[in-house]
């Protein structure tokens, strides 16, 4: 079985342009969360969503967006890109909301000069 | 106080040696507890997971949780330098729009051949 796709795997903007990034879940995993990894603050949540709606959201401004299709792939929108938005940004995915494991993709290695 | 601390490392040890690595956390409604290995450039893979308090085994792996104390263990036995990468520990408890997870910062460990 395929594990958790995301794309692009690298990506480099600048200051004030806005990006989309990509995820495709584990095949029958219905619940995908966007996490940010940087160095300073480790792995922190952003949000989750099931079936096409977000149920979960962490402590992020209101640039950050996502959405969820009916295929359970996702998508995650940052506007007015910040020098302190150059992360990794991992997907997860689970079988369902009240799933005790996660699994991750590669993460999308994002540079904003 | 954070959420879930961690053992900072980095940790070094020689091959073949045994490696502790030990999270401490202060949500006491955590129920289920995940070790995550990280290689460079890499996202999250699951190494282990268990439910409340006990022992797991898996191989080389042990992971230990003693809820009462709050307080979780991975124990490498014969560790190799394929072992090398940062080790992140997660717990997770249900909310009220699906399952909680933190993460703890991550303690990096480099075996030495």
């Amino acid at each position: 079985k395929a594990g958790v796709t995301q794309t692009p795997r690298y990506l480099i903007k600048t200051r004030g342009q806005q990006v989309t990034l990509s995820c495709s879940p584990i095949s029958g995993h219905r619940s995908v969360s966007w996490y940010q990894q940087t160095p300073g603050q480790g792995l922190q949540f952003l949000f989750e969503y099931f079936s096409e709606t977000q149920r979960n959201k962490g402590n992020f401004p209101g640039r950050f967006s996502g959405r969820q299709f009916s295929n359970s792939r996702s998508e995650m929108n940052v506007s007015t890109l910040e020098l302190g938005d150059s992360a990794l940004y991992l997907c997860a995915s689970s079988l369902g909301i009240h799933q005790e494991t996660q699994y991750f993709g590669p993460g999308t290695r994002l540079l904003v000069l | 106080q954070k959420e879930v601390e961690q053992d900072p490392g980095p940790l070094s040890v020689p091959e073949g040696a045994i490696v502790s690595l030990n999270c401490t956390y202060s949500n006491s409604a955590f129920q289920y507890f995940m070790w995550y290995r990280q290689y460079s450039r890499k996202g999250p893979e699951l190494l282990m997971y268990t439910y409340s308090s006990g022992n797991k085994e898996d191989g080389r792996f042990t992971a230990q949780v003693d809820k009462s104390s709050k307080y979780i263990s991975l124990f490498i036995r014969d560790s190799q330098p394929s072992d090398s990468a940062t080790y992140l520990c997660a717990m997770s408890a249900r909310g009220n729009y699906g399952q909680n997870f933190v993460f703890g910062p991550g303690t990096r460990l480099s075996v030495l051949p």
